[in-house]
């Protein structure tokens, strides 16, 4: 059974710094993705990685892929109250066909 | 862009009502999904389809059924609606299972 593991769960940050966000799973995967959900909102796809090495950025979010260490990070560079949102990361079988969701971060991005 | 919109944002009903929930994707998409989203649990997948008519359990099937007539259309279906299954519910679809998958807006369903 595949597995999906995030931490931290609840991370609360000041503007201005940097952070990382881990994404841990069991189960060999060749692609991940993330997304983001504001309160009361929908997912948002944010990225999907796709090889081992993969690094994607958009804006202040960066967002790799290590499949031997079976571990995705999302680093947030120089937070702004605008990136406050739970986080998700989700992974795919090779051979699967269906995704398994993490838990979610919920980051809050304080000024 | 990928558009995936549910029937409704908000609904109320009471135990052992039936409910329709209704989800529409207009990118051709061959693959449909149903989760509920709740605190603490995350997402959880209930139903997806990946063809007209062609359907499997995911998770947390029971109390649950779906129907998928048109490519278009994935409805989730309570067939007597409890207390517990008071929740965030979202559609999702994608052109194969390795695609990415694009979200609806949720129905948060209340059963009083």
């Amino acid at each position: 059974e595949l597995k999906v593991e995030q931490n931290p769960l609840f991370l609360s940050m000041q503007e201005g710094k940097n952070y990382t966000i881990y994404c841990n799973y069991s189960t060999t995967s060749d692609r991940l993705y993330w997304y983001r959900q504001d309160p009361g909102k929908s997912l948002e796809s944010l990225f999907v990685l796709l090889s081992n090495g993969a690094v994607k950025q958009e804006g202040r979010l960066m967002a790799s892929l290590d499949t031997k260490a079976r571990l995705s990070t999302l680093h947030i560079t120089a937070a702004v109250h605008d990136l406050s949102a739970t986080y998700f990361c989700a992974v795919v079988l090779s051979s699967g066909s269906r995704l398994t969701f993490g838990e979610g971060t919920q980051l809050t991005v304080n000024p | 862009d990928v558009k995936v919109t549910q029937s409704s944002r908000y609904l109320v009903k009471r135990t052992g009502e039936k409910v329709f929930l209704e989800c529409v994707q207009d990118m051709d998409h061959e693959n449909m999904f149903w989760y509920r989203q709740d605190p603490g649990l995350g997402l959880r997948l209930i139903y997806f389809s990946y063809d007209v008519k062609m359907k499997e359990k995911g998770d947390i099937p029971e109390g649950y059924s779906v129907s998928r007539e048109k490519k278009e259309r994935f409805s989730l279906i309570l067939e007597s609606a409890s207390t517990n299954q008071t929740s965030m519910y979202l559609c999702a679809s994608s052109l194969t299972f390795r695609d990415t998958q694009y979200f609806g807006p949720g129905t948060r369903l209340t059963v009083l």
